[in-house]
């Protein structure tokens, strides 16, 4: 199994200041048939199903706001929002897709 | 729009087996690369995957449930199913059900469904 650790498990941030989330895989998610990471970042409101908001680490979901922003490669990847949002607070979790065996990392609690 | 919805028995006695249908609308099960799958979430914790079902009729299990999860299509009704035995309050959760396209992350979701073991 590929394990996915997200750091920190929980975050406060100030409304308009910018939050950081961090998601470590055990191994590389680089794909090099075609240069691709396959790792996704969902957002969870609370009695809500996850919400796609990132994939191929970077690409941002149709719809999602432009604060939202995705980085990195290989087995390192952070999920930034620029300005927070009170509709922001929310659990965040990274997915990795790179085999059939999906799995997810622990969740991070954003709170205002 | 796709759309999924969950159903099934929100209560499983311990030792029995919890079985849920995912019902598909907006789009054919059949058509297109995609894989069907079951996700679940416990109270408060975080999402596992359970195991999923792709077009070519392969299914994937999460090595930890393999020896107790069934993922089927019938293509007749549009839907998939899950089927969980040998049950124990360790598997009360929120059951998702989910689509992807091939090699791509999970994107539709449907709004779960709670399944509480208990006797």
């Amino acid at each position: 199994d590929i394990v996915m650790t997200q750091s920190p498990d929980s975050l406060a941030v100030s409304l308009g200041e910018r939050a950081t989330i961090n998601c470590k895989s055990s191994q590389s998610l680089l794909h090099s048939s075609n240069n691709k990471n396959y790792l996704a970042w969902y957002q969870q409101r609370p009695g809500q199903p996850p919400k796609l908001l990132i994939y191929w680490a970077s690409s941002r979901e149709s719809g999602v706001p432009d604060r939202f922003s995705g980085s990195g490669s290989g087995t390192d990847f952070t999920l930034t929002i620029s300005s927070l949002q009170a509709e922001d607070v929310a659990v965040y979790f990274c997915h990795q897709y790179y085999n059939t065996q999906y799995t997810f990392g622990q969740g991070t609690k954003l709170e205002i | 729009q796709l759309h999924l919805q969950e159903s099934g028995s929100g209560l499983v006695k311990p030792s029995q087996t919890l079985s849920l249908t995912c019902d598909v609308s907006g789009g054919s099960i059949s058509s297109g690369d995609y894989s069907w799958g079951w996700i679940r979430q416990p109270p408060g914790k975080g999402l596992e995957w359970i195991g999923s079902m792709y077009h070519n009729g392969y299914a994937y299990y999460n090595p930890s449930l393999q020896s107790r999860v069934t993922v089927s299509i019938d293509r007749s009704k549009n839907q998939f199913s899950l089927k969980l035995t040998s049950v124990t309050a360790a598997d009360t959760a929120v059951y998702y059900c989910a689509r992807a396209a091939y090699r791509d992350p999970l994107t539709n979701w449907g709004q779960g469904t709670l399944v509480t073991v208990s006797s």
